[in-house]
């Protein structure tokens, strides 16, 4: 089954403590997002990657690092999380640029306190 | 700064009504508009990716038109059923590399 997969889907932890959330995909897609959800706002796209070892900011990657060592995997590492960073984590995959549909992962809720 | 903005924030519309919602986005740099579908303690699902001004995309019930001249796109609901309650979300592409702007999206409630 085509999927784009996070872990883990919950999280709470404590300021400073370094987590990172994993994201695959076997769809062998080319781009892939980060994405959080914050009530009121739209979805704000973290980091994204065009392909493997190429990365690049999206609007809001303060406090975020990725990295795009295999083309399936792209994970979020937050070094040092502070609570400003409580929020609905959302990776996505997608073929490419202009007719690429974005296909979402399953969503992280993280909690930090 | 670019802004996506979608109207209504939210609507309550009866089974069987047709409805519609609005998406701005700024007219310059564009590469793509891409409207989803998010339900509750799901993730959002594509409904369309319109790239050519005057595009039209229809799925079923539902359906979207594109304006990339004066910036703005519509959602369309004709005859809405309870399951059509989602939010609907539009995404500016602009400058290629999948690099999307949200909006913060119209949620719509269909009451039976």
């Amino acid at each position: 089954e085509a999927q784009v997969t996070q872990n883990p889907r919950y999280l709470i932890t404590v300021t400073g403590k370094k987590l990172t959330v994993t994201c695959s995909q076997n769809m062998n897609h080319e781009y892939m997002s980060w994405y959080r959800q914050d009530p009121g706002l739209g979805l704000r796209q973290i980091y994204y990657s065009m392909n493997v070892e190429v990365t690049d900011k999206g609007d809001v990657p303060e406090g975020y690092k990725v990295s795009r060592k295999e083309k399936r995997n792209f994970p979020l590492i937050l070094e040092s999380p502070s609570p400003n960073q409580t929020s609905l984590y959302f990776c996505a995959s997608s073929l490419g640029q202009g007719t690429g549909e974005q296909y979402f992962g399953p969503g992280t809720r993280l909690t930090v306190t | 700064i670019l802004n996506v903005e979608q109207s209504p924030q939210s609507l309550h519309v009866q089974e069987g009504d047709s409805t519609n919602f609005t998406c701005s986005f700024p007219s310059s740099n564009f590469y793509a508009l891409h409207w989803y579908r998010w339900e509750t303690a799901k993730s959002p699902e594509a409904l369309f990716v319109m790239t050519l001004n005057g595009d039209e995309k229809k799925k079923g019930r539902i359906s979207a038109t594109l304006n990339t001249k004066e910036g703005y796109s519509y959602l369309y609901i004709k005859g809405s059923q309870p399951e059509d309650s989602a939010t609907y979300l539009c995404a500016f592409e602009f400058g290629g590399y999948n690099k999307l702007i949200f909006g913060a999206g119209t949620r719509l409630a269909v009451h039976p």
